[in-house]
């Protein structure tokens, strides 16, 4: 299993500019999660899904856009990248009460 | 609502003494606690967690619902310790993770 993949590594966007992280797991979870993490504030969630075609928002929702076709991915869109988006992405999924697995992450800088 | 508080950004130790990172958390019914550690240049991975009463690494940690507390503690700690590590809380009745602001362990040799 390759568990939680991520893509891609890294990314530079401008101010405006709209992109989407990938996230995939083939581990047939039903949960999955982004979230971002910024220095002295640990990971804040984003927004999360208990399974396909089931999302909700996290803790700071605004200016992403989520959506759960498959139980495999869950892709993260930056509707108009700004410079306070600049950070570290994570992905993550489990099953709904087990430990959850992350993936490798996404460094984002908004220029 | 939950909330996960780690008081120390940075903790500095030297090789072979004990260590202690510190966690609290409010919330008001029975929660799930987490240690989850990351290793430069690793992804995030889970350490141990409460109900599991285990040992990982020599790490240790216990639930105090009395002071609301989950400090993880180590006897002796080695310089591969060195990492960031958050503690995290979920609801009972839920699947989503708050996390707290994380510490910055390093072990000097």
């Amino acid at each position: 299993n390759a568990g939680v993949t991520q893509t891609p590594k890294f990314q530079v966007l401008k101010t405006g500019q709209s992109m989407t992280l990938q996230c995939a797991q083939d581990m047939n979870h039903e949960y999955m999660s982004w979230y971002r993490q910024d220095p002295g504030m640990g990971l804040r969630l984003i927004h999360y899904s208990v399974g396909a075609g089931i999302t909700d928002q996290g803790e700071v929702p605004n200016g992403y856009n989520v959506s759960r076709s498959t139980t495999e991915d869950f892709p993260l869109r930056l509707l108009s990248a700004a410079p306070s988006q600049t950070s570290v992405y994570f992905c993550a999924s489990s099953f709904s009460t087990d430990t959850q697995y992350f993936g490798p992450g996404t460094r984002l800088t908004v220029l | 609502a939950q909330r996960v508080t780690q008081p120390e950004k940075l903790l500095s130790v030297f090789k072979g003494a004990p260590v202690e990172l510190k966690c609290n958390y409010s919330y008001s019914g029975s929660p799930e606690l987490f240690w989850y550690v990351q290793y430069s240049r690793q992804r995030l991975q889970l350490l141990l967690r409460h109900i599991s009463r285990e040992s990982i690494k020599g790490f240790t940690a216990d639930l105090n619902k009395g002071e609301t507390s989950f400090h993880l503690k180590k006897p002796f700690a080695q310089e591969e310790d060195s990492a960031m590590y958050y503690c995290a809380l979920r609801q009972t009745s839920g699947s989503r993770l708050t996390f707290g602001e994380g510490t910055q362990l390093t072990v000097n040799p």
